[in-house]
């Protein structure tokens, strides 16, 4: 079955600094990559997605860059602001299934 | 935007006894939801899929006749720990997919933390 690690584990950067968050999967027949943000007592979110078809996706701050062939994806947080302080979640999935196989998680802290 | 609603949110039982935990799509129907376990500080951990009128789909190592699931309507679907014990008590999450829709997107409810004495 699918398996998807996430890197970091914790990240905190400055305000203004940009963040990176790296995820790989395992199953080459994922297709479809959305990443969720969870604040402290709060459900997931989406924040954005990307489907296998396309190899980057922006959304004003936030953008997601996708290589299949090494299987791995990542958020990119652009312009940091401390709300943007929260555990985010990557996950993989076969497109049509919607079962989610979620990362580790990364709690970001930005430091005002 | 869709809503998925979970009640309750919070609930402290005895050990031995069961509870119940109901996860509703309120704007939307939803053919198929999932249930997630979510350990302090981990990942959601999918535990099984309900779908609308048939039998849940339990990932390997969660036990069925404990965590028991029914999807008896589009709207509605209830997670029952059985003979809770305090390793069961955990934060579980429902999410659901719109049925008219195949963006991917899952809504996710607010949470329900058991804490089981």
């Amino acid at each position: 079955g699918e398996n998807v690690e996430q890197h970091p584990s914790t990240l905190s950067v400055q305000e203004g600094d940009s963040a990176v968050i790296k995820c790989t999967y395992s199953d080459s027949a994922s297709n479809y990559f959305p990443w969720y943000k969870q604040e402290l007592g709060k459900r997931p979110q989406l924040i954005i997605d990307i489907r296998s078809n396309v190899g980057e996706k922006k959304d004003q701050r936030i953008a997601v860059t996708l290589n299949k062939t090494a299987k791995h994806f990542s958020l990119h947080i652009t312009e940091t602001q401390p709300e943007d302080s929260a555990v985010y979640f990557c996950a993989a999935t076969l497109s049509g299934t919607y079962k989610y196989i979620f990362g580790t998680g990364t709690r970001l802290k930005v430091l005002a | 935007g869709a809503v998925v609603s979970q009640h309750p949110s919070r609930v402290i039982c005895k050990s031995g006894t069961s509870v119940k935990i109901e996860c509703r799509s309120l704007d939307f129907q939803a053919t198929t939801m999932f249930w997630y376990r979510q350990f302090p500080k981990k990942s959601l951990m999918l535990m099984a899929t309900s779908n609308e009128g048939s039998k849940a789909t339990y990932e390997q190592g969660v036990e069925k006749d404990k965590f028991l699931i029914n999807h008896a309507s589009l709207t509605l679907s209830t997670l029952t720990v059985t003979s809770a014990h305090p390793e069961d008590s955990s934060f579980y999450i429902c999410s659901a997919r719109m049925s008219s829709t195949g963006t991917g997107e899952l809504f996710f409810g607010e949470g329900s933390r058991l804490t089981v004495l």
